[in-house]
């Protein structure tokens, strides 16, 4: 039974270009959640996602940064034209649905995004 | 800013003994609570997760939570080397859409 899949697993950009993020949830989950890790930094959520439907962007920054959950294939993190305070680990974490709050939450491998 | 503390550490207990972690929340309104072990380099793995107050026993972990003092802990028995690690903790938010996450304590079980 697979766990939550993310990739790729590190990913090099230069100044001003695009990176893109993907991550799978778990078989039989529905809500999708992407955190930001910064070196000696504690986890910072970015966003909430169920399929077609952006729940809670709150912890997204306001420009360059998009996320998606597709009705079909995986969460897509997008960010443009990155800068070298965007080198951090993404991580992609996915939960059960529930009747109400939060359920516990299943992290991927993550993405360790390097800006030159 | 609702947020999650958490003493950084380092945490050193001997092989075999009980180690004891922390973590205070500011939000009252926070209904569920977790545990979370991060190696290093790795990603975050769930250990422990509470919403009642009082203890949640699983093998070696115990969880508490107390509500009225926002305070939730974990417990490790019989410590091994093999939980040297960051233990994070982290809160639901109140309107059930997020993880708010403390900093983290490196917990080092010396042999």
């Amino acid at each position: 039974n697979a766990g939550v899949m993310q990739n790729p697993r590190h990913l090099v950009r230069r100044r001003g270009q695009e990176a893109r993020l993907r991550c799978s949830p778990m078989k039989g989950h529905s809500h999708v959640y992407w955190y930001r890790q910064l070196p000696e930094e504690g986890l910072k959520f970015m966003v909430y996602l169920q399929k077609e439907n952006i729940i809670d962007e709150s912890g997204m920054p306001k420009e360059r940064f998009s996320a998606e959950f597709p009705k079909e294939g995986p969460s897509i993190l997008r960010i443009q034209q990155v800068v070298r305070g965007d080198s951090a680990a993404y991580f992609c974490a996915s939960s059960p649905p529930g009747a109400g709050g939060i359920n516990e939450q299943f992290f991927g491998p993550g993405t360790r995004l390097t800006v030159l | 800013q609702k947020e999650v503390e958490q003493n950084s550490g380092p945490l050193s207990v001997p092989e075999g003994a009980i180690a004891s972690l922390n973590c205070t929340y500011s939000d009252r309104g926070s209904q569920s609570f977790f545990w979370y072990r991060q190696y290093s380099g790795k990603s975050p793995e769930l250990i422990m997760f509470i919403y009642s107050n009082g203890d949640k026993e699983d093998g070696r972990f115990t969880a508490q939570l107390n509500k009225a003092s926002q305070y939730v802990s974990l417990l490790i028995r019989d410590s091994q080397p093999s939980d040297s690690a960051t233990y994070l903790c982290a809160v639901g938010n109140q309107a059930g859409t997020a993880l708010i996450f403390g900093k983290g304590t490196t917990l080092s079980v010396s042999s």
